[in-house]
């Protein structure tokens, strides 16, 4: 089986700043890692994902994520939030040959002026 | 392209009622999947389709639940009776099976039904 964690349930963060949400995975096989987004009263989109290749992965919104093997981790970055940025962040993770996935428990992050 | 849609959007129900919720995945994808998320907590699998079939229904949480999909299109989950621990977020998303690894599709989320059982 497997799991996520989310070591922050609430980020506050200033516009400008930079910010970083945590994620670690366990897992026996090898998984499929994704960032999902929720903004307010909207359903979760796909921020990026990690399937293979390299290991830092980019958003077309400035977020970026790194998969570290030997730390089971999937960090997301970004330097600079901006306020249309605050949501609720949730790290997933799916079986290669898997059809469910498995969430942490979410970061809401609030961008403050 | 429309995404995927759910109804209601919110429903607020006593204890002992019958609740159905409705999603309609996008258009062409087989793959339909419903997922929950109870206040505080993580968001849970719940089951999966394949077109009309139920593929995987591993995290449906008791007999109080029953999903169909009747003729592959949309799908409805109803609890009946509800419970207070029914409570939550329930989610439908969809996926278009294009490769050899399922993992590998992108599974697309409708906007929750947010249940409430008093």
């Amino acid at each position: 089986a497997q799991s996520v964690t989310q070591l922050d349930s609430q980020v506050p963060v200033f516009e400008e700043a930079p910010v970083e949400l945590r994620c670690n995975y366990s897992s026996s096989v090898s998984v499929y890692l994704f960032w999902y987004v929720q903004y307010p009263n909207q359903g979760l989109q796909l921020l990026l994902k990690y399937l293979s290749g390299s290991t830092l992965v980019e958003s077309i919104n400035g977020f970026e994520a790194e998969f570290n093997k030997s730390q089971t981790s999937f960090h997301l970055r970004k330097p600079s939030v901006h306020i249309s940025d605050t949501a609720e962040y949730f790290c997933a993770v799916i079986k290669a040959a898997g059809n469910k996935l498995t969430f942490g428990g979410g970061t809401r992050v609030l961008v403050k002026p | 392209e429309a995404g995927v849609t759910q109804f209601p959007s919110h429903s607020v129900i006593e204890k002992g009622q019958t609740v159905t919720l409705r999603c309609d995945p996008i258009s062409g994808h087989d793959n339909l999947y419903w997922y929950r998320r109870v206040m505080g907590k993580e968001i849970k699998f719940l089951l999966h389709f394949v077109k009309e079939s139920k593929q995987d229904e591993s995290g449906m949480p008791n007999n109080r639940f029953l999903a169909e999909r009747t003729g592959g299109t949309y799908s409805t989950l109803k609890v009946q009776p509800a419970e207070l621990e029914d409570s939550g977020v329930y989610f439908c998303a969809s996926s278009h099976r294009t490769s050899g690894s399922p993992g590998v599709d992108e599974q697309f989320f409708g906007p929750g039904t947010r249940l409430t059982v008093l």
